[in-house]
């Protein structure tokens, strides 16, 4: 059973430009949840969906940031017009369904804004 | 205040001591409570669960203490590739799963 895959792993951007990061859950899971980690800072929680539903974006940025979790494809945190404060390491999570299960974490996207 | 607070370390101890770490957290309604272990540059990888009456698993013992909002992680003889960040990680509420997490403790097991 293959875990939280992500991609890419690395991504370079200049500013202004757009970010999509993708997350494709472990089988089975229909939870998916993305945290972003700056340099030095511990991880921050973002943005809680499941299948084609936003449950909890209260750690989004209200502009710019945006994220979906489609009826089919990979989950997908979109980043628009980027500024260098948005590099960070980007990691997604993916738990079952029901509530209080544990969640799983992928290796990350480490994103660098030039 | 922050919601999750730990001591960032480093703690830097020789092979076979026995450390302890504290985390304090300011939500009093926080349901679940979780030691995460993260490597360098790596993800995060859990640890274990922390309950009120205390679990262990093999050298790693957790406890939480409610009243105080208190929660230790204790490892008895230390190896070498227990060298990590030890993530301290609350869940707020039922009404949501996300996770609410430490800055980490930094250790490092010298030979």
């Amino acid at each position: 059973n293959a875990g939280v895959m992500q991609n890419p792993r690395h991504l370079v951007r200049r500013r202004g430009q757009e970010a999509r990061l993708r997350c494709s859950p472990m089988k089975g899971h229909s939870h998916v949840y993305w945290y972003r980690q700056l340099p030095e800072e511990g991880l921050k929680f973002m943005v809680y969906l499941q299948k084609e539903n936003i449950i909890d974006e209260s750690g989004m940025p209200k502009e710019r940031f945006s994220a979906e979790f489609p009826k089919e494809g990979p989950s997908i945190l979109r980043i628009q017009q980027v500024v260098r404060g948005d590099s960070a390491a980007y990691f997604c999570a993916s738990s079952p369904d029901g509530p209080r299960n544990t969640q799983y974490f992928g290796p990350g996207t480490r994103l660098t804004v030039l | 205040r922050k919601e999750v607070e730990q001591d960032p370390g480093p703690f830097n101890v020789p092979e076979g001591a026995t450390v302890a770490f504290n985390c304090t957290y300011s939500n009093s309604a926080s349901q679940s409570f979780f030691w995460y272990r993260q490597d360098c540059r790596k993800e995060p990888k859990l640890l274990m669960s922390v309950y009120s009456s205390g679990n262990e698993d093999g050298r790693f013992t957790a406890q939480l203490n409610r009243a105080s909002q208190y929660i230790s992680l204790l490892i008895r003889d230390s190896k070498l590739s227990d060298s990590a960040t030890y993530l301290c990680v609350v869940s707020p509420s039922y009404n949501t799963d996300k996770l609410i997490f430490g800055t980490g403790t930094r250790l490092q097991v010298f030979p």
